[in-house]
């Protein structure tokens, strides 16, 4: 089983604050997803990085790749408590394979 | 926009009963998949399904798990004889292709007592 760890596993900040969660894994991402999931809701995805070193923007979220696609970080730019959820990364092969998640309070 | 839909919402059962869980993936996708998240830990792949049969499943979906699509919109899943184990968020999903971007429903909350 190709495991992913994500840290860290629970994260609570001050409004305005920035803040960065990883998740890490032994081998070789093909290709990996970040997925938000808010309490009673299904994970959805966020962003999928493929290419080792991509970084991508949404908003004030920056996804980021490892050049030797095994870990991937997460920095969110003056969080705000609409922020807060539960952050999932997974690799996707035929199935989504998902750490055990980054839960992130935001307090106002 | 399409979105999956799953029902019931909350399932209260006694252990040894039967349960079927139901989904309405979007209406263009082909692949559709069961994931269950028990409480604290993390989502977990149960089973993919695609054109009317199981593509691939995990160890935990053993012979009390079934999955069906009995007609061109539903997508079941289906526990035999429950165990208090099973308790857990149960996630279906569906996507276009196979390493496509996956939809979630909002799940079923089991609970076996």
């Amino acid at each position: 089983t190709q495991l992913l760890e994500q840290s860290p596993q629970f994260l609570s900040i001050q409004e305005g604050e920035n803040l960065t969660v990883y998740c890490n894994s032994s081998s070789v991402f093909s290709s990996l997803q970040w997925y938000r999931q808010e309490p009673g809701e299904g994970p959805v995805l966020l962003v999928t990085v493929v290419t080792g070193g991509e970084v991508k923007k949404l908003k004030r979220l920056t996804f980021q790749f490892g050049d030797a696609r095994k870990d991937s970080s997460l920095h969110i730019t003056a969080a705000q408590p609409g922020d807060t959820g539960l952050y999932l990364c997974a690799r996707l092969e035929r199935k989504l394979i998902f750490g055990q998640g980054t839960t992130l309070q935001v307090k106002p | 926009e399409p979105e999956v839909t799953q029902t019931p919402s909350h399932q209260v059962t006694q252990m040894g009963q039967e349960v079927i869980l139901r989904c309405v993936p979007i209406s263009n996708h082909l692949y559709f998949y069961w994931y269950r998240q028990i409480l604290g830990q993390k989502v977990e792949f149960l089973v993919s399904f695609y054109n009317n049969e199981i593509s691939e499943k995990s160890e935990i979906f053993d012979d009390q798990f079934s999955v069906e699509r009995p007609d061109g919109s539903n997508f079941t899943l289906k526990i035999r004889s429950t165990k208090l184990e099973d308790s857990a968020m149960y996630f279906c999903a569906s996507s276009v292709g196979l390493v496509e971007e996956q939809y979630f429903g909002p799940g079923t909350r089991l609970t076996v007592t």
